[in-house]
């Protein structure tokens, strides 16, 4: 089963690009990525998600590598409501997410 | 379009008391999840349902845990009897398709958080 790692923390200045690491080098080739955040108090919100090409919407973007070991999510203009924990997930083909404990992420005025 | 609903919001109970939670997943989503989140961790999966069968149990703990989903829409999560350990945060979760779906999106409710003194 893939799992995924990601650094605790983060911060980010206001209005610049926060880019968000995470590493699952042991993906399957039929495993999507996603990437969900949860602000204090809420449940996960979605973001995106992502197979073998780069994905965009309006909230973000997503980079995966060539080999798929690891992908980056990039929000290009953080506010300070982007501040949450953001999730990297690899989807089992079963459909279940796990999750892992995920990246803090602060936006600093 | 209504999200995924969850009650209680909030449940404070002594230990070796039972509690359940209860929710209501967007119409029409066929698979519906469990989940535990400790306090500055990540969700936990507890158990996957998918209509009223249960597609993956492997994380809830059977001897205390039960959940059902009878007429494969509301689901129900309960605890029985509670420890310390197990205040949380249960999320409920959803999402339209199954498994072997090429692609798919679950979406949470807020909630239900538990308190065990």
């Amino acid at each position: 089963d893939a799992k995924t790692t990601q650094p605790t923390s983060m911060d980010c200045a206001e209005g610049r690009a926060a880019n968000l690491p995470c590493n699952h080098s042991t993906i399957s080739g039929n495993e999507y990525v996603y990437w969900y955040r949860q602000i204090h108090s809420q449940g996960p919100q979605y973001i995106i998600h992502g197979l073998k090409n780069n994905e965009t919407n309006e909230m973000a973007s997503l980079i995966i590598t060539e080999d798929r070991k690891s992908s980056t999510l990039i929000l290009p203009h953080a506010t300070l409501r982007d501040t949450a924990v953001y999730y990297c997930i690899v989807r089992r083909t079963g459909n279940q997410f796990y999750f892992g404990t995920g990246t803090s992420l602060t936006v600093i005025p | 379009e209504a999200g995924v609903a969850q009650s209680p919001r909030y449940k404070i109970i002594e230990k070796r008391q039972s509690v359940a939670f209860w929710c209501n997943p967007i119409s029409g989503h066929a698979t519906l999840y469990w989940y535990q989140q400790i306090l500055g961790q990540g969700p936990k999966l507890l158990i996957q349902f998918q209509n009223n069968g249960v597609v993956d149990d492997s994380q809830l703990p059977k001897d205390r845990f039960s959940a059902e989903r009878l007429k494969g829409v509301d689901s129900t999560l309960k605890i029985q009897p509670a420890k310390l350990e197990d205040s949380a945060v249960y999320l409920c979760a959803s999402s339209l398709v199954g498994p072997g779906q090429a692609r798919n999106t679950i979406y949470f409710g807020e909630g239900s958080w538990l308190t065990v003194v």
